[in-house]
């Protein structure tokens, strides 16, 4: 089974704090996702990345950067964090797409992030 | 760009029953694939049925099933026999058929299903 994991289910930060959230696939998946979850929002795409050192911006970049030095580890990074970046963010992962295409993204646990 | 609405935040339905979510989207996109995706309380995201945009065959996967109206672009959830295990998120998703395997998801705002013993 595909597992993808994350480095905390919980995490504290204060305002102005640099802020890492790591995540790691085990499915050598080129494809892997960062999302934040609000509620009446649904899911909301930050930052997504294809290979290793790319990277491309998804519905609502500002705020955070990534790093993607390793195939298997994609990580957010909130610069300073702020009380509007308090969320939950998801990260996920997936093959790269070929036809026919049968490939899902594969989600992680979660980190619910409080930034006080 | 892409947009998904589910106009039910929440839903309740008695064990044993049938429900149905809903969900439209907007597209210019000939070429495309749906989602439903399940978030149960505290666990994590998984699959629950996929539609590829170019089948008129309706997915089903076993309980689950859907009802794909392409022309009124729409995309509708049906869970047949529920079980109090089905309680949880939902979340409808579009993706446009990817190209050199770059795809992204959009999502609905979710419905948050409670199936009552």
């Amino acid at each position: 089974d595909v597992k993808v994991t994350q480095s905390s289910r919980y995490l504290v930060k204060r305002t102005g704090e640099k802020v890492f959230l790591e995540c790691v696939q085990d499915m050598d998946h080129e494809n892997m996702f960062w999302y934040r979850q609000d509620p009446g929002l649904g899911l909301r795409l930050i930052y997504f990345s294809y290979d290793v050192k790319m990277k491309e911006k998804g519905d609502i970049p500002e705020g955070y950067s990534v790093s993607r030095e390793k195939k298997e580890r994609f990580s957010l990074i909130l610069e300073s964090a702020s009380t509007n970046q308090t969320s939950m963010y998801l990260c996920a992962s997936t093959e790269k797409g070929r036809a026919p295409f049968t490939d899902t993204q594969y989600f992680g646990p979660g980190t619910r992030l409080t930034v006080l | 760009a892409q947009t998904v609405t589910q106009s039910q935040p929440e839903m309740s339905v008695q064990e044993a029953e049938t429900v149905t979510l809903s969900c439209t989207y907007d597209t210019s996109e000939s070429n495309y694939y749906l989602f439903w995706y399940k978030q149960p309380p505290s666990r994590q995201m998984i699959l629950v049925i996929r539609q590829e945009a170019y089948k008129q065959q309706n997915a089903t996967e076993n309980r689950f099933s859907v009802n794909f109206q392409k022309a009124a672009k729409s995309f509708s959830l049906k869970i047949s026999d529920s079980q109090l295990g089905d309680t949880a998120m939902y979340f409808c998703a579009f993706m446009k058929h990817p190209n050199f395997g770059n795809e992204k998801l959009t999502f609905g705002t979710g419905t948050r299903l409670t199936i009552i013993p």
